[in-house]
């Protein structure tokens, strides 16, 4: 069966210092792969998405930026955090044919 | 067009009625509707899901009815229970697999004892 792993849960980070979130997934190849973040109480904004090694899809500008160095890796990056960065950070994946997405637990990430 | 209407934002059922939740869309190339369930500080799960060939489609207590000429669905959950409480998300699917689902902004359900 396929899981998805994301890391760390919480993370506290000051203003200014960068960020990087892992995703990974297990029993699948060749996923799709989606970066959320969600605001308190709020919905889910995607802020990219990759169908293929090295295909990253940016719906959001802002300071972050995403890589897929490998087919089931995904990670979320900033050099340098924004107290607008705090949220709840979620990956997820699909299989591309399908497109029935997959979260992990998230990571809540508070930036002070 | 690519935008999925939800509503109500917040919802409060008292324990044992019926929760209803209604999401509207516009494009008629939307081909799948799952509905996501998030409990709080918990990534969205998948709940229940139907195709625009079928009414209604109804797994124990939750049910998705849906309206193709009204581009309309909705999740009603009979018998609400406590454990419910959550977030609920409904989402559409496009024909392209490669694109992401479009999400609805969500509904936080409170059922009260």
């Amino acid at each position: 069966s396929q899981t998805i792993h994301q890391w760390p849960a919480t993370l506290v980070q000051p203003v200014g210092s960068p960020l990087s979130l892992e995703c990974t997934v297990e029993g699948t190849s060749n996923p799709n792969l989606y970066w959320y973040r969600q605001a308190a109480g709020r919905g889910l904004q995607l802020l990219f998405y990759s169908v293929g090694i090295g295909q990253i899809s940016s719906e959001v500008p802002q300071n972050l930026s995403a890589s897929r160095p490998q087919d089931r890796q995904f990670i979320l990056s900033s050099k340098k955090l924004l107290l607008s960065d705090s949220g709840f950070y979620l990956c997820a994946w699909s299989v591309a044919t399908l497109n029935i997405q997959y979260f992990g637990a998230g990571t809540r990430l508070s930036v002070l | 067009q690519q935008q999925v209407k939800q509503s109500p934002q917040s919802l409060i059922v008292q324990k044992g009625g019926i929760s209803i939740i209604n999401c509207a869309y516009e494009n008629t190339a939307f081909d799948y509707f799952p509905w996501y369930q998030q409990f709080p500080g918990k990534g969205p799960a998948l709940l229940i899901a139907i195709r625009p060939d079928v009414s209604e489609k109804k797994e124990g207590r939750f049910t998705i009815s849906f309206n193709k000429s009204a581009k309309q669905f909705s999740l009603h959950i009979m018998d609400s229970q406590p454990g419910d409480s959550a977030t609920y998300f409904c989402a559409a699917r496009g024909l392209t697999g490669n694109t992401p689902l479009v999400f609805g902004k969500g509904t936080r359900l409170s059922v009260i004892a």
